[in-house]
Parts: structure tokens; C-alpha cells; sequence
């Protein structure tokens, strides 16, 4: 069963401040991997998508990497910023489902993140 | 190009009641996933649709139920509700079942009293 796990739970950081987030699963059978971000009470907006064929995606100031041997992959978010506060979640979607390929994804519980002004 | 939209947004209902959860994809994707996100297990797969026959099936009782309609809007259903259903249920589209892209609806926030 696949297990995804953020740590730490929380990150409290100074504007400007380069950043790493860090993902880990369990099983490296997986599709892909993508990086969600979620402001308190809110929906999941869409940060990256990487398949299992790629080793990294940019936009903007995010870099996600993604090392599928050793079960990692992380978001580096550069010069941080007060409007980058918020909850970032990865989630995979695995390869060994029952029914074959198929769109459940597995989350962390994700990482709430605080950028100090 | 409108998101996912989900209704109503906000419900309290009573123990014992039913509801019925509403999710309309983006234009053109096919696939609707549900998901349950409390603080204490986060965000856990319910179930998945695609092209009206559901595809995957998350570890909840049969109280929890869906389904889809020709147009890929879906709807969820949890009969004889009980406090611990109290939760965020996000709704989330994509073209296809399988590796793409999932977009993520603001969700319905239930409440049970």
C-alpha cells in the first residue's frame, strides 16, 4: 500500500528565504507525482505535474524534482514570499492499482508553510 | 476556460440525514474523482468516475455512493450521515481516467450536528 509522508508538518520562515519541501513514498511504481498548494479552507490549486519519465519541472519560481528509485521528490520554491503561506501537498498516482491506470491519488498530509514578512 | 465547480458549498445537516454533493468538471474532462480531506487522516480517495462507470473505489462503507451523468457532471450521496462525515469533500476532474492532470474543485464543506 502506497504511504506518502511530508515532514516536517509545519515550516516557518523570513521573506526571501530560498526553500525545500521534501516528499517521500513508499512504492516507486508510480505514474507521476504532483504538488498541490491549498489556502486554509479552500480547494487544491495545481503547482506541478511530473511523470515518472521526467526528473524535474519549473514554473516560475517552483522546481519540483523527482527521484523515483529512492521513493523522493521535492519542491524548491525560490525567494519566498509572504503570498506563498500556505498548506503544499504531494500526492503520486500509483502504477498497481487493481483496475489498472486509473486517477486515485495517494496524498501527504502536507506541509503548512508560514513566509514571515 | 470555467474549473470545477461544486455545490452548494457549505450544508449542515443533522445525523441520520442524507446529502447529495454536486461536481460539474472542467469542459471536456471526463473523469471525476472524489476525495475526503479531515485534519486527522487528510485528504483519502472516495471514488472515481469515468464515463458514467466507476473506475476505482476508496476505502469507505456503502453509506458513501456516486455517480455520473452523461455530460461527466457527477454526484455523491452519503446516506444516514454521521458526525465523523464532517469534512471538506473536494471534487476533482481530468480528461481521462488514468496519468493526467488532476484540477482540483473549491469543494463542499459538510457539517454534521
Amino acid at each position: 500500500k502506497q504511504e506518502v509522508t511530508q515532514i516536517p508538518a509545519a515550516l516557518s520562515v523570513p521573506e526571501g528565504e530560498n526553500l525545500v519541501l521534501n516528499c517521500s513514498f513508499t512504492d516507486s511504481a508510480i505514474y507521476n507525482l504532483q504538488w498541490f498548494r491549498q489556502d486554509p479552507g479552500k480547494g487544491l490549486t495545481s503547482l506541478l505535474l511530473i511523470q515518472s519519465s521526467q526528473r524535474e519541472q519549473t514554473s516560475g519560481r517552483l522546481n519540483a524534482s523527482l527521484d523515483k528509485s529512492s521513493g523522493r521528490s521535492t519542491l524548491y520554491i525560490a525567494a519566498s514570499q509572504p503570498g506563498d503561506s500556505a498548506t503544499y501537498l504531494c500526492a503520486v498516482k500509483g502504477r498497481t492499482e487493481e483496475a489498472g491506470a486509473n486517477s486515485k491519488l495517494t496524498f501527504g498530509k502536507g506541509i503548512t508553510l508560514s513566509v514571515r514578512p | 476556460k470555467a474549473g470545477v465547480t461544486q455545490t452548494p458549498r457549505y450544508l449542515i445537516k443533522t445525523r441520520g440525514q442524507q446529502v447529495t454533493l454536486s461536481c460539474s468538471p472542467i469542459s471536456g474532462h471526463r473523469s471525476v474523482s472524489w476525495y475526503q480531506q479531515t485534519p486527522g487522516q487528510g485528504l483519502q480517495f472516495l471514488f472515481e468516475y469515468f464515463s458514467e462507470t466507476q473506475r476505482n473505489k476508496g476505502n469507505f462503507p456503502g453509506r458513501f455512493s456516486g455517480r455520473q451523468f452523461s455530460n461527466s457532471r457527477s454526484e455523491m450521496n452519503v446516506s444516514t450521515l454521521e458526525l465523523g462525515d464532517s469534512a471538506l469533500y473536494l471534487c476533482a476532474s481530468s480528461l481521462a481516467s488514468g496519468t493526467y492532470e488532476q484540477y482540483f474543485g473549491p469543494g463542499t464543506r459538510l457539517t454534521v450536528t
